[in-house]
């Protein structure tokens, strides 16, 4: 079973729009992290928020932390095609592992 | 410096044979992380390695195993392969323990069970 829930699955936007996805996790955790997929390749890892942070910045990323629902967001701004890949959440809860959601694949269209 | 390397890329074994995989992690790096990606699943946690100790393993029948040598290098095998182990195969390689920060990606190597 995997720990971390994303939402929506998939999305598909318009170069320059928004997109943001979701993530749900069942068990208390040290920090969350978010990673890209680009098809059939390595996760490349985007950005870390620890669990007594709200929110964090990175470039285009904003990444935001309530702990006690358990999610978190994800949201890329200005959208470009590049950014078309799958990304997702990954929790660590002290145990020696990254637990991954499920992901969301983002498409965005020219 | 150079990232995480697996080999081989890509594979084909048919069903009943075995198929060992390997990861070299970024050097300095002492924590390796094995991960199975299907479309189903997602991203399963496979095993943990730190200076050659096991510290987590995840819910894999015993055909699944794996070990790290002294100079961190990684290789996991499985035996008696299974259609249901096609999928990609992913090594992360960390600093210390996976979590305290990012973990860096090899490219997988993709098998095909057949």
């Amino acid at each position: 079973s995997q720990q971390g829930e994303e939402d929506p699955q998939a999305l598909s936007i318009q170069e320059g729009e928004n997109a943001t996805m979701n993530c749900s996790y069942k068990t208390s955790i040290n920090n969350l992290q978010w990673y890209r997929q680009n098809s059939g390749r390595g996760l490349v890892h985007l950005i870390l928020i620890r669990s007594n942070e709200r929110e964090k910045h990175s470039g285009r990323l904003r990444v935001t932390l309530d702990t006690s629902k358990k999610s978190s967001s994800l949201l890329i701004t200005a959208s470009r095609a590049a950014d078309t890949a799958s990304y997702f959440c990954a929790t660590d809860a002290n145990d020696y592992k990254l637990s991954f959601g499920a992901g969301t694949t983002v498409t965005v269209r020219a | 410096k150079a990232g995480v390397t697996q080999t081989p890329r890509y594979l084909i074994k048919t069903r009943g044979q075995q198929v060992t995989l390997s990861c070299s992690p970024i050097s300095g790096h002492r924590s390796v992380s094995w991960y199975q990606q299907t479309p189903g699943q997602g991203l399963q946690f496979l095993f943990e390695y730190f200076s050659e100790t096991q510290r987590n393993k995840g819910n894999f029948p015993g055909r699944f195993s794996g070990r790290q040598f002294s100079n961190s290098r990684s290789e996991m095998n499985v035996s008696t392969l299974e259609l249901g182990d096609s999928a990609l195969y992913l090594c992360a390689s960390s600093s210390d323990r996976p979590g305290t920060g990012e973990l860096f990606f090899g490219e997988g190597s993709r098998l095909t069970v057949l």
